[in-house]
């Protein structure tokens, strides 16, 4: 079973303050997503980052795709109280459109004004 | 933007009674969705995959015969929850693949479930 450790599982933050989340993995992924998933929602997709290495921008959220493929991170500069949700990572294996995703734990972030 | 669209969006029922959610993929074919339950600040947990015009594939530990799904089309998937009792209490969420979200998946908005 591949499992992906995401940490920390909690976040409280101030806003301003910056942070990050990390997801790690003994098993190498295809591809990785993260997700941000407000309460009584579906998860929305952030980013996917696919090549070893690769490192991605979106706004003020930077992800980075580990170069052996088994580790990525989030990092959130300036959080803003709109960055409050649910923050999942998700590994896919698989050479096709159609594998299965293997979800993190999920990080709650909270940020305070 | 690819989009699946789930019903309902909140369901109360009674014990004993089935209960079914719908899925579908609006403006693009989903030959395979995925089912997920999740519990209260929770990830999400992979119930069950499905693919049009075949038998869903269960994960270990998830009764077939208490959730039923059928996928008879390219844009409708449907997850029965039969015989509900209150620990299926949950939120349930259907997912698909759009080649076009490059390996992204579009999730559906999500059922709650409260079984009385």
């Amino acid at each position: 079973t591949q499992l992906l450790e995401q940490s920390p599982q909690f976040l409280s933050i101030q806003e301003g303050e910056n942070l990050t989340v990390y997801c790690n993995s003994s098993s190498v992924f295809s591809s990785l997503q993260w997700y941000r998933q407000e309460p009584g929602e579906g998860p929305v997709l952030l980013v996917t980052v696919v090549t070893g290495g690769e490192v991605k921008k979106l706004k003020r959220l930077t992800f980075q795709f580990g170069d052996a493929r088994k580790d990525s991170s989030l990092h959130i500069t300036a959080a803003q109280t709109g960055d409050t949700g649910l923050y999942l990572c998700a590994g896919r294996t698989g050479g096709t459109s159609y594998g299965k995703l293997t979800f993190g734990q999920g990080t709650i972030l909270t940020v305070h004004p | 933007g690819a989009v699946v669209s789930q019903h309902p969006s909140r369901v109360i029922c009674k014990s004993g009674t089935s209960v079914k959610i719908e899925c579908r993929s609006l403006d693009f074919q989903a030959t395979t969705m995925f089912w997920y339950r999740q519990f209260p600040k929770q990830s999400l947990m992979l119930m069950a995959t499905s693919n049009e015009g075949s038998k869903a594939t269960y994960e270990q530990g998830v009764e077939k015969d208490k959730f039923l799904i059928n996928h008879a089309s390219l844009t409708l998937s449907t997850l029965t929850v039969t015989s509900a009792h209150p620990e299926d209490s949950s939120f349930y969420i259907c997912s698909s693949s759009d080649r076009r979200a490059n390996y992204g998946y579009t999730f559906g908005s999500g059922t709650r479930l409260t079984v009385v």
